[in-house]
């Protein structure tokens, strides 16, 4: 079993919809969590990042942990064709030695006018 | 955020040579800085994790001998590829982590494209 689970997709979005990605990691002691959001051909770049139960808002961008379950999503609101990237759900294990992150596969969005 | 810059974007050496790579904190300094491979349409995949002074921390399967990593300040770290392969083209990305409060965030550099014919 893979440590951070991420559906590969592409998950296809009208413009102006809700997008949501889903993520899932195996180490329960999991202290922090990441989204990343990487354009084809570049570095992947911060969206947010969450350390407690609950949702937390970012302009468009909400993520929601719920380490019971073990489980964290991202949604985005009002989607926009730029939006179209690979999503990276990062995670940050208590047991992890130094603050080395483990990465899910990521989730490829496409965002259709 | 906080800006890590990497260099070169791309390279494109001989089989056979060596390639250094630079991964620099501009407006922090840096605890620890990581290095990723990614080849085409897959994740993240940790190599090494450096900190400053010490000998980086390799992940398993990562030839240490092949992946030479220095780190010689809190804002500075490099890669070398060394007797570089076709093989070893891929998307190289460096990362530097710092903390804030009790928390620790990560940055990426650009990252560099190495193609090796």
């Amino acid at each position: 079993q893979k440590e951070v689970e991420q559906n590969s997709g592409p998950l296809s979005v009208p413009e102006g919809a809700i997008a949501s990605l889903n993520c899932t990691y195996s180490d329960r002691g999991s202290q922090s969590f990441f989204w990343y959001r990487q354009y084809s051909g570049k570095s992947p770049e911060l969206i947010m990042f969450i350390y407690s139960n609950g949702d937390k808002e970012d302009g468009r961008f909400t993520a929601q942990l719920n380490k019971a379950s073990q489980y964290v999503s991202l949604l985005i609101r009002d989607s926009q064709p730029s939006d179209s990237a690979t999503y990276l759900c990062a995670v940050k294990g208590f047991e992890t030695a130094g603050n080395k992150l483990t990465f899910g596969g990521g989730t490829r969005v496409l965002v259709k006018p | 955020g906080a800006v890590v810059s990497q260099h070169p974007s791309r390279v494109i050496c001989k089989s056979g040579t060596s390639v250094k790579i630079e991964c620099r904190s501009l407006d922090f300094q840096a605890t620890t800085m990581f290095w990723y491979r990614q080849f085409p349409k897959q994740s993240l995949m940790l190599m090494a994790t450096s900190n400053e002074g010490s000998k980086a921390t390799y992940e398993q399967g990562v030839e240490k001998d092949k992946f030479l990593i220095n780190h010689a300040s809190l804002t500075l770290s490099t890669l070398t590829v060394t007797s570089a392969h076709p093989e070893d083209s891929s998307f190289y990305i460096c990362s530097a982590s710092f903390r804030v409060g009790l928390n620790t965030e990560a940055f990426f550099g650009q990252g560099t494209r190495l193609t090796v014919v």
